[in-house]
């Protein structure tokens, strides 16, 4: 098994424009996490979805952000508009019935200038 | 409310000394403790969890309920274990990790 694939693997973008990062969880896993990685506030869990469905998103910083889980084994995390304060390593991690271990992609590196 | 405190983001310690990374936790029920370690260039991976009462490249750490922490120990810190550590918390549907603490082994 490949692990959990994120891409890309780095995104530099303009405040303003829209972003999407993409995510493969291990297959036959059924929760999947989008985390944001910063300096300041660690690791921070953004939203995670048990069986395609969001179960809790309270971490999403703003409107700004969405995410979608359209089927088994692929997720997305919007950011629309993008802004520079977005900048952050956002990671992806699934597991099996939101049981740890979490298996983490690479991270996505985005720079928002 | 779950949380996880780190107190330090950075611990710089001299190869062959000895290691503490300190984790408190604040949960109302009975809590899974977890570390993650990330080493450059590479992904968070599991090092070790509490249930398992195992250690993993010569690291231990024991949950202490009365004071609610979880540090992560070495007795003799390696070079190869300069990463970013994070202490996290399985507890009502979701896991919580610290902000990390960075460790540096001077050789």
């Amino acid at each position: 098994d490949a692990g959990v694939i994120q891409s890309p693997r780095h995104e530099v973008t303009e405040m303003g424009q829209e972003v999407t990062l993409r995510c493969k969880p291990i297959s036959g896993h059924n929760s999947l996490f989008w985390y944001r990685q910063t300096m300041m506030r660690g690791l921070e869990l953004l939203i995670y979805f048990n069986n395609n469905v969001p179960i809790d998103d309270s971490g999403m910083p703003e409107d700004r952000f969405s995410a979608k889980m359209p089927n088994a084994s692929f997720s997305t995390l919007k950011i629309q508009p993008s802004e520079p304060r977005d900048s952050a390593v956002y990671f992806c991690a699934s597991a099996i019935d939101r049981v740890p271990p979490l298996h983490f992609g690479n991270g996505t590196r985005l720079t928002v200038t | 409310a779950q949380r996880v405190t780190q107190p330090e983001k950075l611990l710089s310690v001299f190869k062959g000394a000895p290691v503490e990374l300190k984790c408190n936790y604040s949960y109302s029920g009975s809590p899974e403790l977890f570390w993650y370690v990330q080493y450059s260039r590479q992904r968070l991976q599991l090092l070790l969890r509490h249930i398992s009462r195992e250690s993993i490249k010569g690291f231990t750490a024991d949950l202490n309920k009365g004071e609610t922490s979880f540090h992560l120990k070495k007795p003799f810190a390696q070079e190869e274990d300069s990463a970013m550590y994070y202490c996290a918390l399985r507890g009502y549907q979701k896991v919580t990790f610290g902000i990390g603490t960075k460790l540096q082994v001077i050789p």
